[in-house]
């Protein structure tokens, strides 16, 4: 009964590379979330994403970053040449389609810290 | 905009006493509230909700309380063990499915 997998847990990056964060929800869920932690910080909303959809992506910076949850396979989060200020905590998180059509609580995966250099 | 805010940045208490956390929100149209609690290196675990139409909620030793009124919420932990030492988190969500957090409290449960 295995949680919600991200890997890698870390990942260090030179400014300028490609950052790909790559997540596995929940056996069942079909609906997974992204939020970055900065330091000394709460969890920041990103983006929410079902199979193959962008719901929402109203907490997602307009340039450099993207998400996608293709029908087969992890969710990834894209961060294309990547800068210091990326650097943080990235959890994701997955949730049910409940019987009466709401939407489960959202249970987070144990995060990727990227530190870009 | 720190629409959820956890203005205690830490809490100290004695083994087997009450933690109380605390909880301000400034956004009316949140109607669910959740307690997360994160250990270093780990994502942060669901403890508890509650829905803007209840003011109370309960799981084992960890209540919930919620005053619309007062836009506050709290969470009591009763008793509290030396295994409760985390962060905790306050969020909410309303209309949607993105979650709200507060900055987060440590707990520090002394024994």
């Amino acid at each position: 009964n295995a949680g919600v997998m991200q890997n890698p847990r870390h990942l260090v990056r030179r400014r300028g590379q490609e950052a790909r964060l790559r997540c596995s929800p929940m056996k069942g869920h079909s609906h997974v979330y992204w939020y970055r932690q900065l330091p000394e910080e709460g969890l920041k909303f990103m983006v929410y994403l079902q199979k193959e959809n962008i719901i929402d992506e109203s907490g997602m910076p307009k340039e450099r970053f993207s998400a996608e949850f293709p029908k087969e396979g992890p969710s990834i989060l894209r961060i294309q040449q990547v800068v210091r200020g990326d650097s943080a905590a990235y959890f994701c998180a997955s949730s049910p389609r409940l019987a009466g059509g709401g939407l489960g609580e959202q249970y987070f995966g144990p995060g990727t810290r990227l530190t870009v250099t | 905009d720190q629409q959820v805010k956890q203005n205690s940045p830490s809490l100290s208490v004695q083994e087997g006493r009450i933690s109380i956390l605390n909880c301000d929100y400034t956004n009316s149209m949140f109607d669910y509230f959740l307690w997360y609690k994160k250990y270093p290196a780990e994502g942060p675990t669901f403890l508890i909700s509650i829905s803007s139409i209840k003011d109370k909620n309960e799981d084992g030793r960890f209540t919930v309380f919620l005053n619309k009124s007062a836009k506050h919420l709290s969470l009591h932990i009763v008793p509290s063990q030396p295994g409760d030492s985390a962060v905790y988190f306050c969020a909410a969500s309303g209309g949607g499915n993105k979650l709200v957090f507060g900055a987060g409290t440590i707990l520090r449960v002394k024994s």
